[in-house]
């Protein structure tokens, strides 16, 4: 069945760090791919996404490109600040899916000053 | 624009005992969603409506949770009777329409169940 597995936590990084968190999928068809931040005790919130192959999804500084050859969607953030630190989700949606959400399991990422 | 409302934030119940949980979605979302956390895994979804009909309810264990949306607004979620192992966060989650897989998944900021 369809899954996304992203690189295990914890990651630790000094503020002003580059910032990579690999994520691949397995999936029928042409899913639609999906980065979700948590930051501690909030609910999840949308970072970035993107539809088709080779689309970048970007914001706040994040950024995560739809690499269909390589079933990847790795984010990155050239320079991270300490409220980045939240706990990051890689997920996968597909039309077959009814449009709900298969979330990888998780990154937390922690910024020291 | 109001987000999706989730009510209690937080709940501490003895396994055997059951627990409610409300969501209100975004107005005018048709699609609502429940999701379960366990601490340190990605959430699962249980299940999904549509309006007020289920779409996928697969992964709901029907032998203790139950969940309703009678008039196709909001929606209540029902552990009777709760285990150990129910311990998570449920996420309510709306969505315009569902069907179109890249349309934006809007998450409320959950209920926080403890089972002791």
């Amino acid at each position: 069945g369809d899954s996304v597995t992203q690189m295990e936590g914890p990651v630790t990084l000094s503020e002003e760090a580059f910032l990579t968190i690999n994520c691949t999928y397995t999936a029928t068809g042409y899913p639609s791919l999906f980065w979700y931040v948590q930051y501690p005790g909030e609910g999840l919130q949308l970072l970035l996404k993107a539809t088709k192959a080779d689309d970048k999804g970007s914001n706040k500084g994040f950024e995560a490109t739809y690499r269909k050859e390589t079933t990847s969607f790795h984010l990155e953030k050239g320079s991270v600040q300490v409220s980045d630190s939240a706990v990051y989700f890689c997920a996968l949606s597909t039309r077959g899916s009814q449009g709900n959400l298969i979330f990888g399991k998780g990154t937390k990422l922690s910024v020291k000053p | 624009e109001a987000g999706v409302a989730q009510s209690p934030r937080y709940k501490i119940i003895e396994k055997r005992q059951s627990v409610a949980f409300w969501c209100n979605p975004i107005s005018g979302h048709a699609t609502l969603y429940w999701y379960q956390q366990i601490l340190g895994q990605g959430p699962k979804l249980l299940i999904q409506f549509q309006n007020n009909g289920v779409v996928d309810d697969s992964q709901l264990p029907k032998d203790r949770f139950s969940a309703e949306r009678l008039k196709g607004v909001d929606s209540t979620l029902k552990i009777q009777p709760a285990k150990l192992e129910d311990s998570a966060v449920y996420l309510c989650a709306s969505n315009p329409l569902g069907r179109n897989s890249g349309n934006t998944i809007y998450f409320g900021e959950g209920s926080w169940l403890t089972v002791v």
